[in-house]
């Protein structure tokens, strides 16, 4: 089973910031098909950017995947208020498909 | 859209089994997409459950495989999870999704289900 490991566990900025949010995969990922979810409390997951950085439908273009191998990253440019929310990496290339453990992203 | 939507029981039993579907709405359960299930205990992260084709093939997580049994039925346009000797462990927010076929990429997701084990 491939551990994805996401840092930091809490990112505090402020509106008009930029995050980068990381995620680390314990061994490399098949055809690099990373996906990043973002989970707003109360609500399902949403399908930002993947493989690793096509961005879904309807996702803005603040949002942008990228790396290989067994690093990559989330990057959110001119945060809004409703971007902070906790974000998950997934692997799903090699079965079974994991998730990291989130980073909580909080307006500072 | 594709519009998924859980149902079943908000609370089961220690020991027994958990049963839930999820009934896919604007979209043919018959097209050429893996249908899965992923849970979020309380508080938690992400736990990839399993996934079935509507010809009845199932991928499941090794750490539930022995417990999971999950069914299609194309008529209804629903899918179905059962998870047996539920514990404690098993109380989580339980989330349908449309998984891509030849990927374990989740692209639509159910609003997700709690479901409590508690006698």
């Amino acid at each position: 089973e491939i551990v994805m490991t996401q840092s930091p566990g809490t990112l505090s900025l402020s509106p008009g910031e930029t995050a980068t949010l990381s995620c680390r995969a314990s061994q490399a990922i098949s055809s690099n098909y990373v996906a990043w979810y973002q989970q707003r409390p109360g609500q399902a997951p949403r399908l930002l950017v993947y493989g690793p950085s096509s961005r879904a439908t309807g996702i803005p273009d603040r949002f942008s995947g990228s790396g290989s191998g067994t690093d990559f990253t989330l990057t959110i440019s001119r945060l809004e208020p409703e971007d902070f929310a906790v974000f998950y990496c997934q692997q799903y290339g090699s079965s079974p498909y994991t998730f990291g453990q989130g980073t909580k992203l909080e307006i500072k | 859209q594709v519009q998924l939507q859980e149902s079943g029981p908000g609370l089961v039993r220690p020991s027994e089994t958990l049963s839930l579907t999820c009934t896919v709405s604007n979209f043919s359960i018959s097209s050429n997409f893996f249908w899965g299930w992923v849970r979020q205990p309380p508080g938690k992260g992400l736990e990839w459950i399993g996934s079935i084709f509507h010809f009845g093939t199932t991928y499941s997580n090794p750490s539930l495989k022995s417990r999971v049994v999950m069914s299609v039925d194309t008529s209804k346009n629903h899918f179905s999870l059962s998870l047996s000797s539920v514990t404690a462990a098993d109380t989580a927010l339980y989330y349908c999704a449309r998984r891509h076929y030849a990927s374990g990429l989740l692209d639509y997701w159910g609003r997700g289900l709690l479901v409590t084990v508690s006698s």
